[in-house]
């Protein structure tokens, strides 16, 4: 079935640093979707990107949508302690005639003060 | 405001023992999903409903069941089948399916 493959799957930084994450995949998908999740907690989503090509922004961070649709990327500017957490990418498909959200591994990212 | 509320936030199962997971939205969505999710692990869907009095099977639906007789309530029943049930669970909304998701705080399941 349609996977993505979220890289890095782990990232250690300075605070102030930017950061890159991407997702990737060998099919094509329908909208893209940027998750930040806190230990014990849930995922929150942070950007929903709708369009081959769209560029939204959400204060610090931008993601795009593939012009390929087949891929995403999520970008933190000047980060922050609070960025600390695991962000997951997703994307929806039509899979035997339905729409499916399909989750990314999720990206962990560490600061260092 | 509105959100989705998942309880227990900690539930402790024994052996052969079904438990049973509330999930509630006030958010007036017509989708509600149940994920799994394992330490490391991205979310694996274990069931879903796209309107009151109708859900389908996930990618892992053996050992779970659930049902939605009202349109804001979704509960999660984990059997004795479920071989492996510790894990963070995780309920969704969505306004309509196919629509971006929106997610409870979880609750962790853990085998006594």
């Amino acid at each position: 079935g349609q996977q993505l493959n979220q890289s890095p799957q782990s990232m250690f930084i300075q605070e102030g640093e930017d950061v890159s994450m991407n997702c990737t995949s060998s099919s094509i998908f329908n909208t893209w979707l940027w998750y930040k999740q806190d230990p014990g907690e849930g995922p929150v989503l942070l950007i929903a990107l709708y369009k081959a090509g769209e560029l939204t922004s959400n204060g610090r961070l931008t993601a795009q949508f593939g012009i390929t649709r087949k891929d995403s990327f999520l970008n933190i500017s000047a980060s922050i302690p609070s960025d600390v957490g695991i962000y997951f990418c997703a994307g929806t498909a039509s899979i035997q005639g339905a729409q499916k959200l399909v989750f990314g591994q999720g990206t962990r990212l560490t600061i260092n003060p | 405001d509105g959100g989705i509320t998942q309880s227990p936030k900690y539930l402790f199962r024994k052996e052969g023992q079904n438990v049973t997971l509330s999930c509630e939205q006030n958010l007036n969505h017509d989708a509600m999903y149940w994920y799994r999710q394992d330490p490391g692990q991205g979310l694996r869907l274990i069931y879903y409903s796209q309107i009151v009095n109708d859900f389908q099977k996930g990618d892992i639906a053996e050992g779970y069941s659930v049902s939605r007789e009202k349109k804001e309530s979704f509960p999660l029943t984990v059997t004795s089948a479920q071989k492996n049930p510790t894990a963070f669970y995780l309920c969704a909304s969505s306004i309509v399916w196919g629509q971006p998701q929106h997610f409870g705080d979880g609750t962790r399941l853990s085998i006594l």
